[in-house]
């Protein structure tokens, strides 16, 4: 059964600062892995998508990495702004399966 | 999140009512999706459907009965409910469930609590 998790679960740090959100997954069938952004009480908003034969994927401050082999994935975030505030979510979709795999989020404040 | 859209925005029901959620996508897409995202666990999925037909059911009571009339719209009727059942409940589309490249659009959610 493949498990995510995210760590860690909260994060806080001034702003400008570059840092590192982590997510780890047990099973690396893996079609691909997808880095969401979750405002309060809010739906989800895909961030990057990358498939299981990519290695990394980069949007604006955004730079999301993927080592299938370790089952682990990286989104790095570079001079961080306090709209960056949020909760960040990763997920997996399994090879044969329709559905995603969500981890816990962390979540994430960056003080003015 | 104008791609998917779900109404209502929040909703409180007493155990013993009959409510249903709506969530209506403009994508075009071909599959939809119930997730609930409860309190300090993981984004959970409850249904799946495909072209109009479902395809996964993740154990979910049946207390949720769910229904997709078309591709592009998805019901979630609740009845006597429980009080551990309030949660955020998310709605989803893509072009093709189980396809390999297919990429999940989620809509804002309708926040339940059951009193």
């Amino acid at each position: 059964k493949q498990e995510v998790t995210q760590i860690p679960a909260a994060l806080s740090v001034p702003e400008g600062e570059n840092l590192v959100l982590n997510c780890s997954f047990t099973d690396s069938a893996i079609y691909n892995l997808q880095w969401f952004r979750q405002d309060p009480g809010k739906g989800l908003t895909s961030l990057l998508l990358i498939q299981s034969s990519q290695r990394e994927q980069t949007s604006g401050r955004l730079n999301a990495s993927l080592d299938k082999s370790s089952g682990r994935s990286t989104l790095y975030i570079a001079a961080s702004q306090p709209g960056d505030s949020a909760t960040y979510l990763c997920a997996v979709r399994v090879q044969g399966a329709q559905k995603l795999v969500f981890g816990q989020g962390t979540r994430l404040t960056i003080n003015p | 999140e104008t791609g998917v859209t779900q109404t209502p925005r929040h909703l409180v029901m007493g155990m013993t009512n009959k409510k249903s959620l709506k969530c209506e996508q403009h994508l075009g897409h071909n599959a939809m999706y119930w997730y609930k995202q409860s309190a300090k666990k993981p984004l959970e999925l409850m249904f799946v459907y495909n072209f109009k037909e479902q395809t996964e059911n993740n154990s979910v009571p049946s207390r949720f009965s769910p229904e997709c009339p078309n591709s592009s719209h998805l019901f979630l009727h609740l009845h006597t409910l429980q009080p551990e059942d309030s949660a955020l409940y998310l709605c989803a589309s893509s072009q093709e469930a189980g396809a390999v490249s297919d990429t999940q659009y989620f809509g804002p959610g309708t926040r339940l609590t059951v009193l």
